[in-house]
């Protein structure tokens, strides 16, 4: 399996931060990989794909990019409701797998 | 807009058979890719299987053994079996379409499965 590495795993930060996180995969995955938010009690959302495309309403503050083996995510301006828990996933193999996830908090 | 919502008992015994279904609301399920993904404190995300219409299934290795996924496309419904199930079977479970290349979007909104006798 591909393991998925975040990092760091909590962000403390605060509303207009210029917010990063990584996702490493254990091997290439090519650009197959997507990001989603998580609000606790809620459903994680897919916010990118393809490593850097923004799927379709979601804030351009958003942001990501990386190929292979390296991936970032950025939120280039930190809102309210950006507090949250961000996951990488890859889809280049199976089966798919999730990184543990960055928590990005006040 | 397509919305999900999953359904099924919140407490199953271990060794017993865990069953949900996921009902679509505002599309067809003809003609997409339907999935399921559950949620550990401990082990994160994890998916489980997605199937295409009437057509081939894919399974996560580790649970291929003891997972069954089928549509219904006369009732919108896609349903999940998971056989003999252990503690650490206790999860959130998700309902989600696949889109191309494997992500996924939109999610159920999950229900909360848990494994105790």
């Amino acid at each position: 399996d591909i393991q998925m590495t975040q990092s760091p795993s909590f962000v403390s930060a605060s509303v207009g931060d210029r917010v990063t996180i990584t996702c490493r995969a254990s091997q290439g995955v090519g650009t197959y990989l997507a990001w989603y938010q998580q609000k606790p009690g809620k459903a994680p959302k897919l916010l990118i794909y393809s490593a850097s495309s923004l799927q379709s309403g979601v804030p351009s503050r958003f942001s990501g990019s990386g190929s292979g083996t390296d991936f970032t995510f950025t939120i280039s301006s930190l809102q309210p409701e950006d507090f949250a828990t961000y996951y990488c996933q890859q889809a280049n193999n199976f089966p798919l797998t999730f990184g543990g996830g960055t928590k990005v908090e006040i | 807009q397509v919305q999900l919502q999953e359904s099924g008992p919140g407490l199953v015994k271990p060794s017993e058979t865990l069953s949900l279904t996921c009902t679509v609301s505002g599309g067809s399920i003809s003609n997409y890719h339907w999935g399921w993904i559950r949620q550990t404190p401990g082990k994160g995300l994890q998916w489980i299987a997605y199937i295409f219409d009437s057509g081939p299934i894919n399974y996560n290795p580790s649970l291929k053994s003891r997972v069954s996924i089928s549509l219904d496309t006369s009732k919108n419904q896609l349903s999940l079996k998971l056989f003999s199930v252990t503690a650490a079977d206790t999860a959130v479970y998700y309902c989600a379409r696949r889109l191309t290349n494997a992500w996924f979007d939109p999610w159920g909104q999950g229900t909360l499965v848990t494994v105790s006798s």
